[in-house]
């Protein structure tokens, strides 16, 4: 069990909007920025938004993320097939002093 | 560049300890701008932070595996180390290195290592 909640899988077609959000509490997504990871099959987890919704160099304009309250959420315009990948939200809980993560939510282009 | 290289044995036996290493390059280990961190995710799971440390010494780790775990740092050898002790088969995970700025500011992961899968089995 996740501490912060994610959907299991969004899929949509290509050119297509997809949201995935992340739910959490006061103590994380309440009071720290959420970071987003992108992450293939056998490979590391890649940073894609950080701070709720800045853009790492290179990462592309149609990922974009947003936060309200304890809830943040990660959206691809422009959906690509080359989007297909598990993303993962993930801020710090400054009561339990950890790292917490969401259980990652699965990205199907259909 | 900065670079993270995970390594160490790949098959530990239950009740022993598990050691992996991080190698980093491009950027100094001893810095206390960055945090060095483990991370781990079980295969099919989602991710688990395990700990930090940062300036060499200071720590920080998650309370679910607290009792079993120290991260240090072999400055002359620029690579910070996790042990992991008493394994069961739960701790059967790929064990990522990755490197951020201070988590109070909730900075991100920026960096990462490519991962080390690691079996627990006898």
């Amino acid at each position: 069990q996740s501490v912060l909640t994610q959907p299991p899988s969004v899929s949509g077609t290509p050119g297509q909007r997809v949201t995935i959000s992340c739910s959490g509490s006061s103590s994380n997504i309440g009071i720290s920025p959420v970071n987003w990871y992108q992450q293939f099959p056998g490979t590391a987890p890649k940073l894609v938004i950080y701070s709720d919704d800045q853009r790492p160099s290179g990462v592309p304009d149609r990922f974009s993320g947003s936060k309200s309250g304890t809830s943040a959420s990660l959206a691809i315009s422009g959906l690509q097939s080359e989007d297909e990948a598990d993303y993962y939200c993930a801020a710090w809980d400054d009561s339990l002093n950890v790292w917490v993560f969401g259980g990652g939510t699965k990205v199907t282009v259909l | 560049q900065v670079q993270l290289q995970e390594s160490g044995p790949g098959l530990v036996k239950p009740s022993e300890t598990l050691s992996l290493t991080c190698s980093v390059s491009g950027a100094s280990v001893t810095s206390s701008s960055y945090y060095w961190s483990w991370i781990r995710q079980p295969p099919g799971k989602g991710l688990e932070w395990i700990g930090y440390i940062y300036a060499s010494e200071r720590t920080n780790y998650n309370p679910s595996l607290k009792s079993r775990v120290t991260i240090s740092v072999d400055t002359s050898k620029k690579q910070f180390s996790l042990k992991l002790r008493s394994v069961t088969a739960a701790d059967r995970a790929v064990y990522y290195c990755a490197r951020s700025l201070s988590p109070y500011g909730g900075h991100a992961f920026d960096i990462w290592g490519q991962g080390a899968m690691v079996t627990v089995s006898s």
